[in-house]
């Protein structure tokens, strides 16, 4: 079955510094999405990518962060200078449309430590 | 605005003991309602669904009701088993294209043998 796959699975990263987390969507999907679960807490939503452009966005997605498809495959979320709390696990996710009813698939996460 | 709560864990049992997360929601309209289970060290997998009230999700002995009256989606399960701990997530996706799940915080469950 075709699953969504995120590199790497743990980055330990510098404050201050840049950050680029990957994922690879399930290859017929339409919709793409960045989550991110800090340690303990709820899953939260970060931005909805579509047709090369973000159509939703929360809060959280402030100035410091942004997404991008740079080619037909991959999914990027890059945080420009992180912080401690930015500490956290990233998941992305994937539909073939944009259908309420479809489930998001997820991947494995990418676990991000920040010093 | 539209969120989900979820009973606070942990939820400790014992192997075939019959198991209820409590989930109620606050939505506009009619969101489709999920459970997401997340195992030891993995991503979030999708357990089950139900898109409109009345509705039965069911998958690996789990089910959930949709019900709108009392805007909740219980998870239940007759006999668990010590496979089945995990984190449990409730969520839900209001019926506009592409967006965003809205998760409750996670139930934990653990099983013992």
């Amino acid at each position: 079955e075709p699953e969504v796959t995120q590199t790497p699975s743990h980055q330990v990263t510098q404050m201050g510094q840049e950050v680029i987390l990957r994922c690879v969507p399930i290859s017929n999907h339409l919709y793409f999405y960045w989550y991110r679960q800090i340690l303990g807490q709820k899953v939260e939503f970060l931005v909805s990518f579509y047709n090369n452009e973000i159509s939703e966005k929360s809060e959280i997605f402030d100035d410091q962060f942004s997404v991008e498809r740079p080619d037909g495959s991959n999914f990027t979320l890059k945080i420009r200078s992180t912080k401690l709390e930015d500490s956290a696990m990233y998941f992305c996710a994937s539909t073939p449309q944009g259908d309420p009813n479809q489930p998001q698939h997820f991947g494995d996460g990418t676990r991000l430590s920040i010093l | 605005g539209d969120s989900v709560t979820q009973m606070e864990g942990p939820v400790t049992l014992s192997e075939e003991a019959f198991l209820t997360i409590n989930c109620t929601y606050t939505a506009t309209g009619y969101p489709s309602l999920f459970w997401y289970v997340q195992y030891p060290g993995e991503g979030l997998q999708l357990l089950l669904k139900a898109t409109k009230a009345d509705d039965k999700g069911s998958n690996k002995g789990f089910e959930a009701t949709y019900r709108k009256e009392t805007t909740s989606f219980h998870l239940e399960k007759g006999s668990v088993q010590v496979s089945d701990s995990a984190v449990y997530f409730c969520a839900l996706r209001t019926n506009q294209a592409g967006t965003a799940l809205i998760f409750g915080k996670g139930t934990t469950l653990s099983v013992s043998s």
